[in-house]
């Protein structure tokens, strides 16, 4: 089946360590993207990536990182220096034509405590 | 700043009621507007809108766009209680690349 899987779907750190969360798709998209879900706020964009090896920063990166080794992967790794982590994280992965739709992975919800 | 806006931001009606949510934006490259419905977790594409005036439908919903007021409306006819969810509208720019700005979320409950 195609599609975009995110793992883990639960997330529990201690406040000062780095995280990884892991985003893989194969439908064959060029395009990935990092959203972060917070109860009122609808989604936000923290990095995307149009091709492999090229990423961009979204609304919120900071305390964020990304990287785009292979088409089928877009990793987010949450870093100690990202103030409120504790978040619904979504993935989503796109083709680069004028269908802008977005198909989404299920998530990770990150708790840090 | 790109931003988009929808209402209202929680609604809780009955089954068999129709109901409908509201969008409005204001972006630099306005390309597309789109739906979705997040009911546990991943969100579900519902509709694309392009053009102004020309009304999508799928079965009980349906959606508009009005590029000169700068919204779009999703309506659901004879809600069912399986419609309760999280009803996303995001805007789709293109600034060098496709990006997808999202309103807030409108949460529907539908009680029986």
């Amino acid at each position: 089946d195609g599609g975009i899987t995110q793992s883990p779907k639960y997330l529990f750190r201690k406040e000062g360590q780095n995280v990884t969360l892991s985003c893989e798709q194969n439908l064959n998209h060029d395009a990935m993207y990092w959203y972060r879900q917070d109860p009122g706020q609808g989604l936000r964009l923290i990095y995307y990536s149009q091709i492999v090896n090229d990423f961009q920063k979204g609304d919120i990166a900071e305390g964020y990182s990304v990287s785009r080794e292979k088409k089928e992967s877009f990793p987010l790794t949450v870093t100690s220096a990202q103030k409120n982590p504790t978040a619904f994280y979504l993935c989503a992965s796109s083709t680069q034509t004028a269908s802008y739709e977005q198909y989404f992975g299920p998530g990770t919800r990150l708790t840090v405590t | 700043e790109d931003k988009v806006v929808q209402s209202p931001l929680s609604l809780v009606v009955h089954e068999g009621d129709t109901v409908t949510l509201n969008c409005s934006y204001e972006v630099t490259n306005f390309r597309s507007l789109l739906w979705y419905k997040q009911e546990k977790k991943a969100p579900t594409f519902l509709f694309m809108l392009t053009s102004s005036g020309i009304e999508k439908k799928s079965g009980r919903l349906s959606s508009i766009l009005d590029k000169k007021e700068l919204f779009s409306i999703l309506n659901i006819t004879a809600t069912q209680t399986g419609d309760s969810a999280i009803y996303l509208c995001a805007v789709a720019t293109v600034q060098g690349a496709q990006k997808l700005v999202f309103g807030q979320g409108t949460r529907l409950t539908i009680n029986p």
